[in-house]
């Protein structure tokens, strides 16, 4: 069976401080994609990242950077030197190849940066 | 190239009226995808279509609930008498290719709250 675990609900960090948000995933699948999605106030949900399963490198996109194991079913996020604009939900969602339109979300982590 | 566009962005209806939720995809995308969001739970996948096409309702409840994305126009959701627990928000993506190809992603529109009073 599929699914996404998030297992922090949420998350408050001071402006500057560096966050992790987890997202462990299962499936049975070899071909599969992993996303991260972020849902500021606002509502909509903005598009971060997408890897496929035979990519493991490592992301880094200005003060993001994703952590993909395959090992432990885990593609973790990170913030460095966060911001108060960073403030949302931020939701990790997988695929797979033979329904790879149907995303599968987790529950979401409730990310509060205070300044 | 304006993104998805869904409207109304707030609907609020009394138990046993009918919702209408329509989705206006992304210039050139023939591919739309509605989710929906329980209050503090993650997206849920509904339904997969393509112009005039049902491609995967397995997400879908099984009665008062229907899609469709006609050849002309926006896709539509549509639900009939609706009940309180019909209350979470709706969202519609749409894609440029099919899912197999390498550069596949869905754009999300900004959702519809509907709230059933």
């Amino acid at each position: 069976a599929q699914k996404v675990t998030q297992a922090q609900t949420e998350i408050s960090v001071v402006e500057k401080e560096d966050v992790t948000l987890d997202c462990v995933y299962e499936t049975r699948d070899t071909t599969y994609y992993l996303f991260w999605y972020k849902q500021p106030p606002s509502g909509e949900l903005v598009f971060l990242i997408r890897r496929n399963s035979f990519d493991e490198q490592n992301e880094i996109s200005g003060r993001y950077s994703w952590n993909f194991q395959k090992s432990t079913s885990s593609f973790n996020f990170t913030i460095t030197a966060s911001q108060v604009v960073d403030s949302a939900v931020y939701f990790c969602a997988l695929s797979e190849a033979d329904s790879s339109y149907k995303l599968i979300f987790g529950s979401g982590t409730r990310l509060l940066v205070r300044p | 190239n304006a993104g998805v566009m869904q409207n109304p962005r707030h609907l609020v209806r009394r138990r046993g009226q009918e919702a209408r939720l329509r989705c206006s995809p992304m210039k050139g995308h023939s591919h739309v995808y509605w989710y929906r969001q329980l209050p503090e739970e993650g997206l849920k996948f509904m339904v997969y279509l393509q112009k005039e096409n049902i491609i995967d309702e397995s997400g879908m409840p099984k009665e008062r609930f229907s899609a469709e994305f006609p050849k002309e126009g926006p896709s539509i959701l549509r639900i009939q008498q609706v009940v309180r627990g019909d209350s979470a928000a709706y969202f519609c993506a749409s894609s440029l290719t099919r899912p197999e190809t390498v550069s596949y992603e869905q754009y999300f529109g900004p959702g519809t709250r509907l709230t059933v009073t």
